[in-house]
């Protein structure tokens, strides 16, 4: 079935350690690649996305990922975390000619000081 | 730095009642979407509208369901007779661009049906 993986469901890192938080999808065609943050009581923010070209992307507040065709991944990575980061991360696809956005199940992520 | 504006906050209502959501957008955007996450699940797209008009919507998006931009500002969504698997909370977001650019989120209002 077509979809979008985020198989941690949480995760807790502590701050100053690198985070990795995986995404998978499985559909016929490379889709656009997203991934969103939502922090408490606030809107989804765009991290960063990928839509061709070179396949590690930047993004704000210092996150990176990196698109693997052969894995069919978009992992999120950021090589030292801060405890601001603390939030639930979405990775979300768009499939080539539609114009919805659709969602992982998200990563909550922990920061321990 | 402009936002996406959504009121109510929150929004309880009983089974059956109308209920309408208001989104301002961000002003120079044309592309709008309303997107809703029920607690504890992961957002859903709803509908996206564009140039006046839907554009697409997913299958949660049946005849209850209504978007309209009355005054080229508001960008509202209307459950006309709302069911207990309603309530979530609706996030309205706009964009300049489409997809290609980027996708602005409003905080959200959260719907609860009794």
């Amino acid at each position: 079935a077509q979809s979008v993986t985020q198989p941690d469901i949480h995760i807790t890192v502590s701050e100053g350690a690198s985070l990795e938080l995986r995404c998978n999808y499985s559909y016929g065609a490379t889709p656009y690649l997203f991934w969103y943050v939502q922090s408490p009581g606030q809107g989804l923010q765009l991290l960063l996305k990928y839509f061709s070209g070179d396949t590690l992307v930047q993004g704000i507040k210092g996150f990176e990922a990196e698109f693997k065709r052969s894995q069919s991944s978009f992992n999120l990575r950021k090589p030292s975390v801060h405890w601001s980061d603390a939030a639930e991360y979405f990775c979300a696809v768009v499939l080539y000619n539609t114009d919805k956005l659709i969602f992982g199940t998200g990563t909550r992520l922990q920061v321990f000081p | 730095e402009p936002e996406v504006t959504q009121t109510p906050s929150h929004q309880v209502t009983q089974m059956g009642q109308e209920v309408i959501l208001r989104c301002v957008p961000i002003s120079n955007h044309l592309y709008f979407y309303w997107y809703r996450q029920i607690l504890g699940q992961k957002v859903e797209f709803l509908v996206s509208f564009y140039n006046n008009e839907i554009s697409e919507k997913s299958e949660i998006f049946d005849d209850q369901f209504s978007v309209e931009r009355p005054d080229g500002s508001n960008f509202t969504l209307k459950i006309r007779s709302t069911k207990l698997e309603d309530s979530a909370m609706y996030f309205c977001a706009s964009s300049e661009e489409g997809y290609a650019g980027e996708l602005f989120f409003g905080e959200g209002s959260r719907l609860t049906v009794l």
